[in-house]
C-alpha cells in the first residue's frame, strides 16, 4: 500500500523569503502521480501544483516549484517570495490506480501548517 | 461552471440522528469521489461513484454509512445515527478523466 509522509508539522517563513515543505512517499508503482495541495481556512483544497513521475523535469508553477527525486521517492515543494496570502495548510498528495475498479484514490499526507510572518 | 457544489456548508446533529450530505460535481463530470478529514489529519479515501453505480467503497464504515449518485440530481452521504467521532469535514470532488480532481469546499459535521 502506498503512504505519504510530511515531517514537518509546522513551518515558518518571512514575507518575501524561501521556503521547502517536504513530502516522501512509498510505492511499488513506476508510473503514479503527485500533488501539492493548499487548504486555507477557508477549508477549500487549492491544487497548487502536479507532477507526473515520468516526467524527469520538475513542475513550476509561478513561485511554486517542486524537486521531484523519484529514486528517493521524495516530493518538497519550494514556495519563492512567499506572501502573507500563502499562508495555509499545505497537503501533499499519491495518486493511485486500481486498474480492477478504475478508481483513482488520493493518498495525503498528515499536512504542514505555514506560516508567513510580516 | 460553479464548480463542485457541496451544501450544506455546516451542518449540527445530536447523537443518533441522520446527517445527509450533498454533492452537485462539475457540469459534464460524471464520477464523485467522498473523502473525509479529521481534524488536524489529511483527507481519507471513503468512496467512488459513477451515476446509479459504486464503483469502490473500500474506504467506507460498515455500518451507519451510505452513498449514492442518482441519475438525476446530486450525490448523497448519507450517515445515520451519529456518534461524536463522525464530527469531521467531508469533502466530495468529480472529474471526468484523468487528469485530477475537482475538490468541492467540504461539508462540516459537528455531532453534539
Amino acid at each position: 500500500a502506498q503512504t505519504v509522509t510530511q515531517s514537518q508539522p509546522e513551518m515558518s517563513v518571512q514575507e518575501a523569503e524561501t521556503v521547502t515543505l517536504s513530502c516522501t512517499y512509498d510505492t511499488s508503482e513506476s508510473d503514479y502521480y503527485l500533488f501539492w495541495y493548499k487548504q486555507p481556512p477557508s477549508r477549500q483544497m487549492i491544487l497548487v501544483i502536479r507532477q507526473e513521475a515520468y516526467k524527469q523535469q520538475n513542475a513550476t508553477e509561478n513561485r511554486f516549484s517542486v524537486n521531484f527525486q523519484k529514486a528517493a521517492k521524495s516530493f518538497s515543494l519550494k514556495i519563492s517570495d512567499s506572501q502573507l496570502g500563502d499562508a495555509a495548510m499545505y497537503f501533499c498528495a499519491y495518486r493511485s490506480h486500481d486498474s480492477t475498479s478504475g478508481t483513482y484514490k488520493y493518498i495525503f499526507g498528515t499536512g504542514t501548517r505555514l506560516k508567513v510572518l510580516a | 461552471n460553479a464548480g463542485v457544489m457541496q451544501n450544506p456548508r455546516h451542518l449540527v446533529r445530536r447523537r443518533g440522528q441522520e446527517a445527509r450530505l450533498r454533492c452537485s460535481p462539475m457540469k459534464g463530470h460524471s464520477h464523485v469521489y467522498w473523502y473525509r478529514q479529521l481534524p488536524e489529519e489529511g483527507l481519507k479515501f471513503m468512496v467512488y461513484l459513477q451515476k446509479e453505480n459504486i464503483i469502490d467503497e473500500s474506504g467506507m464504515p460498515k455500518e451507519r454509512f451510505s452513498a449514492e449518485f442518482p441519475k438525476e440530481g446530486p450525490s448523497i452521504l448519507r450517515i445515520q445515527q451519529v456518534v461524536r467521532g463522525d464530527s469531521a469535514a467531508y469533502f466530495c470532488a468529480s472529474s471526468f478523466s484523468d487528469y485530477g480532481y475537482t475538490f468541492g469546499s467540504g461539508t462540516r459535521l459537528t455531532v453534539v
